[in-house]
């Protein structure tokens, strides 16, 4: 059971414009969301989080909205640039028995903008 | 090193045979995680230690698995008697804390023929 999805494989946007990548969720207790932004042969880095008792959250370029009620959190980037080519990832996690804090990650989104 | 380290960065094995993954973590840092991705798929959870804490081992996917750290420094991963579905690139990645952001290795690609 996928409790984390990225249901858009790709995205393709042109330099300059919004980049909207999504991601759902099915796992009410998820009080912490993560992005993460992963180039080819390197570990992903963290980009953007928020916690579940906000709606918003904003850096520089990057923001990432959460709709609880929805389960739905997106990641705008504005505006996107070819280097922000790479695959990103959305991650939750949820305190569980023993408080592990393991992240649940969706499969991905390849983002590819064009110059 | 100024981030996590991993080695072998490629492994190319035979179905059958054992192998053994290395994770250097962040100094300092008291929580590592091992997750892997498979072709196509998101990042899968494997095992977590915390200091001394016993280790989350909920995501290891069968009892081939293993792994340990020392103290709070190197891990290693070990494969026992490895099938093509073990095919994947493994990621380790470290933290401060458990609320601390998940700084990654560059992951070892395994690939079992």
């Amino acid at each position: 059971d996928q409790q984390v999805k990225q249901n858009s494989p790709s995205l393709s946007v042109q330099e300059g414009r919004i980049s909207i990548l999504n991601c759902d969720y099915t796992n009410s207790m998820f009080d912490y969301f993560l992005w993460y932004k992963k180039y080819p042969a390197e570990g992903p880095t963290f980009l953007i989080s928020i916690s579940s008792i906000k709606d918003k959250n904003e850096d520089g370029r990057f923001t990432v909205f959460l709709n609880k009620s929805a389960k739905h959190l997106s990641l705008h980037i504005v505006p996107s640039q070819p280097g922000d080519s790479a695959v990103y990832f959305c991650a939750a996690s949820a305190p569980e028995a023993g408080n592990t804090g393991k992240l649940i990650f969706g499969q991905g989104t390849t983002l590819q903008v064009k110059p | 090193g100024a981030g996590v380290s991993q080695s072998p960065s490629n492994k190319v094995t035979e179905k059958g045979k054992d192998v053994e993954l290395r994770c250097d973590p962040i100094s300092g840092h008291t929580a590592l995680y091992w997750y892997r991705q498979r072709l196509g798929q998101g990042l899968e959870f494997l095992i977590y230690f915390q200091g001394n804490s016993a280790p989350d081992k909920s995501g290891l996917p069968s009892d081939r698995f293993s792994a340990e750290r020392t103290g709070e420094s190197v891990s290693t991963l070990t494969i026992q008697r490895t099938q093509q579905e073990d095919s994947a690139v493994y990621l380790c990645a470290s933290s401060s804390s458990i609320a601390g952001v998940r700084f990654f290795g560059p992951g070892t690609r395994l690939t079992v023929l």
